[in-house]
């Protein structure tokens, strides 16, 4: 069974930083793409960023210089650098896995980050 | 720029069918699309994928009462034999070169 599994979350100052991670198990980890994708409270869907199997990056302009995404095979891991911290970043960030650099066939539960002083 | 547009809310009663409607902007007609279906307090869960042709992919364990279908730059979803748990916000989703875009989600109401 797929599962990923979001940590990290929690309440930052704006301007601030934060990691969060992703563990993943169930399947070949290192053979697949992921995402991190957020949801502000009773909005929609944003993708914040995306890796490939081989390492290859892509963010959207709101978070690029800011964010980074990072994953450890050796762990099954997946993670996201969030750096310089703004108050519209406050969400629920998800994790993702990703068929072929396309879309997501698995999701996690999310875990709440909240920028304010 | 790559854009989709969904309604923001659609209703129909128990047991009743309803289709979803994805918009692709112009010049991304070809495109394929994913549907995805977010209840409360949880994350998204994958339904099919669709392509330009109609053809689709569901996701595992996703029934047969979930269709999907295409007709020039609109993407569907059509729901049939609606149960209570289907009420949920629906988004679509596309892709391209390094990037990734998610319509505005419609939320469905079951009557």
């Amino acid at each position: 069974e797929v599962q990923l599994v979001e940590s990290g979350g929690g309440l930052v100052q704006p301007g601030g930083s934060l990691r969060l991670s992703c563990a993943a198990s169930g399947f070949t980890f290192n053979n697949y793409d992921m995402h991190w994708v957020r949801q502000p409270t009773g909005k929609g869907l944003e993708w914040v960023s995306a890796i490939g199997f081989t390492g290859d990056t892509y963010y959207p302009d709101s978070v690029k210089g800011r964010f980074t995404i990072s994953r450890e095979n050796a762990k099954n891991s997946l993670y996201l650098q969030m750096n310089s911290l703004r108050a519209e970043d406050t969400a629920v960030y998800f994790c993702a896995r990703v068929i072929d650099g396309t879309y997501e066939d698995y999701w996690g539960r999310g875990t709440l980050v909240t920028v304010s002083s | 720029q790559l854009v989709l547009t969904q309604s923001p809310s659609a209703s129909a009663a128990l047991g009743a069918s309803v289709k979803l409607t994805c918009t692709l902007s112009s010049g991304h007609r070809s495109y394929a699309i994913a549907w995805h279906q977010q209840q409360p307090e949880t994350g998204p869960r994958f339904l099919m994928k669709i392509n330009s042709d109609g053809s689709h992919i569901r996701g595992d364990g996703i029934p047969d009462r979930f269709s999907g279908s295409s007709s020039g730059a609109e993407r569907y979803l059509t729901i049939s034999s609606l149960q209570s748990e289907d009420e949920a916000d629906y988004y679509c989703q596309t892709w391209g070169t390094g990037v990734v875009v998610f319509g505005g989600g419609t939320k469905l109401t079951v009557l």
